[in-house]
C-alpha cells in the first residue's frame, strides 16, 4: 500500500518569498501524483496533477512541482508567495493500474504567509 | 454551474441520533467517495461507488453506510451518532477511478 510522507506539517513565510512544500511517496510503481489546497472551512480543491510526461507540472495560482522518480518526490514550490496562499496543501499518489481506485493523502502541510 | 453541494455544513448533535449527510453532484460523475479527515491527519477514504447500485467500504472501517441510487447522489447515514464520530466528512466524486477527484465543502459534525 502507498504512503505519502509530507516532511512539515507547517511552514510559515514572508510575502513575496519563494517556497517550496515536500512530499514523498512510498512506492516506485507508476503512480499518478496530485497536490490540492484547503482553505478554512472549505473542500480541497486541486492545484495541479502528474498523470505522464513532463515531470515539471505548472498548476493554478502560480504554483508548480516537479516529478523526481528516482527519490519518490513530488514537491510543489512557488517562486513568490502571496497573503491569499494561506491555506493547508495536501499532496496525494495513486497507483496508475488499472482497476486501482485508492487515493492516499499526506497529512498536510500548513502554510503561513506573514505580512 | 457544475459542482458538488454538500449539506449540513455544520452539524452539531446528541448521542444516539440518526443522520444522513448528503452529497449531491452535477457533473454526471460515475465515481464518488466518502472521506473522513480530522485535524492534522491524512484524509481516509470510507466508502466509495462506482456507479448506480455499486458501493464499498474504503480502507478505514467506519459504521456508516452509504447508498447509490441515483448517479448524482450519495448519502451517508450514521444509525446512531457517538461522539467518535465528531469529524469533518468530505464528499468527492471523479469521471474515471484514475484521474483527479473534485470535492464538496464538506460537513462538519460535532456528536455530543
Amino acid at each position: 500500500a502507498q504512503s505519502v510522507t509530507q516532511l512539515d506539517s507547517q511552514v510559515p513565510v514572508f510575502e513575496e518569498a519563494p517556497v517550496e512544500l515536500r512530499c514523498n511517496y512510498s512506492s516506485s510503481v507508476s503512480v499518478y501524483l496530485f497536490w490540492y489546497v484547503q482553505y478554512p472551512n472549505q473542500g480541497l480543491q486541486l492545484l495541479l496533477k502528474y498523470l505522464s510526461g513532463s515531470t515539471l507540472v505548472k498548476g493554478i495560482n502560480g504554483f508548480e512541482a516537479e516529478f523526481n522518480k528516482s527519490q519518490t518526490s513530488f514537491h510543489l514550490r512557488k517562486p513568490s508567495v502571496h497573503i491569499s496562499d494561506t491555506a493547508e496543501y495536501f499532496c496525494a499518489v495513486k497507483d496508475s493500474g488499472a482497476g486501482s481506485y485508492q487515493l492516499t493523502f499526506g497529512k498536510g502541510t500548513k502554510l503561513s504567509v506573514i505580512p | 454551474e457544475a459542482d458538488i453541494y454538500q449539506t449540513p455544513r455544520y452539524l452539531v448533535i446528541g448521542t444516539g441520533k440518526k443522520i444522513t449527510l448528503e452529497c449531491s453532484q452535477t457533473m454526471g460523475h460515475d465515481k464518488m467517495y466518502w472521506y473522513q479527515q480530522d485535524p492534522g491527519m491524512e484524509l481516509h477514504l470510507i466508502h466509495y461507488s462506482y456507479g448506480v447500485n455499486s458501493t464499498e467500504k474504503g480502507d478505514l472501517s467506519s459504521e456508516s453506510t452509504v447508498s447509490r441510487i441515483r448517479t448524482e447522489h450519495f448519502p451517508l447515514t450514521l444509525e446512531s451518532a457517538r461522539p467518535s464520530h465528531t469529524s469533518q466528512y468530505l464528499c468527492a466524486s471523479s469521471v474515471w477511478a484514475n484521474n483527479e477527484q473534485f470535492f464538496g465543502p464538506g460537513t462538519r459534525l460535532t456528536v455530543l
